[in-house]
């Protein structure tokens, strides 16, 4: 079965410095993969994904991440934080070929971005 | 642009009451899905629907039933509940499938059982 780990419950970064959000996986075979982000009493929103192609995806709001298949890592990224980056942040995964109620979500990260 | 709207917003039940949160999408999405939130544990599937008429059992389906009686909707109804389910209940909705990459999520419905 797939998992998910997001290993910090907590990232502190000051404003203007670059963030990052660790995650790793566990799957049969290739991976869809993604990262949501949940601002106070709001649902996920959806950031970026990988599913195949280019390492490095880009997505929402500036952020990035990088798919590197031999350390099973999905790392998200931003090369200078903002406060209104304070949230909430999801990595999950599916198999390749499957649908969305395969997807697995990690435990969550919260950023907090100071100024 | 409504999306995916859940109701009630906030609600507390006392143990063995029972109750149905409602889930409606204006995406003409195919699918919907039941996700409960709980600190350190992520979001987890209760029940899901990939069509009018069907559902199927996710991950925590227990003390749960669902309903898919017209497309736009999908209702949770806990018949007895219990402490254990206090949870944030997420609804979300997407076009299905294996070509599915991400579901639109509803703003959630925090239930605490007393």
């Amino acid at each position: 079965a797939q998992s998910v780990a997001q290993p910090e419950d907590q990232v502190n970064v000051a404003e203007g410095n670059p963030l990052t959000v660790k995650c790793t996986y566990s799957v049969s075979g290739n991976p869809y993969l993604f990262w949501y982000v949940q601002y106070p009493n709001r649902g996920l929103q959806f950031l970026l994904k990988y599913i195949t192609g280019d390492n490095l995806v880009k997505g929402s709001y500036g952020f990035e991440a990088e798919f590197n298949k031999s350390q099973t890592s999905f790392h998200l990224k931003k090369p200078s934080a903002l406060v209104s980056d304070s949230a909430l942040y999801f990595c999950a995964v599916r198999p390749l070929n499957t649908g969305f109620q395969k997807l697995v979500f990690g435990t969550g990260t919260r950023l907090l971005v100071s100024p | 642009n409504a999306g995916v709207t859940q109701t009630p917003k906030f609600r507390v039940l006392k143990t063995g009451q029972s109750m149905t949160l409602l889930c409606a999408q204006d995406m003409n999405h195919e699918y919907m899905y039941w996700y409960r939130q709980d600190p350190g544990m992520g979001l987890r599937l209760i029940h899901y629907s990939v069509g009018e008429g069907t559902t199927a059992k996710g991950e925590v389906p227990d003390g749960y039933n669902v309903s898919r009686l017209k497309k736009q909707n999908f209702l949770l109804g806990l018949e007895s509940a219990a402490p254990s389910q206090t949870s944030v209940y997420f609804c979300a909705s997407g076009k299905g499938g294996a070509i599915d990459t991400e579901a639109f999520f509803g703003q959630g419905t925090r239930l605490t059982v007393v």
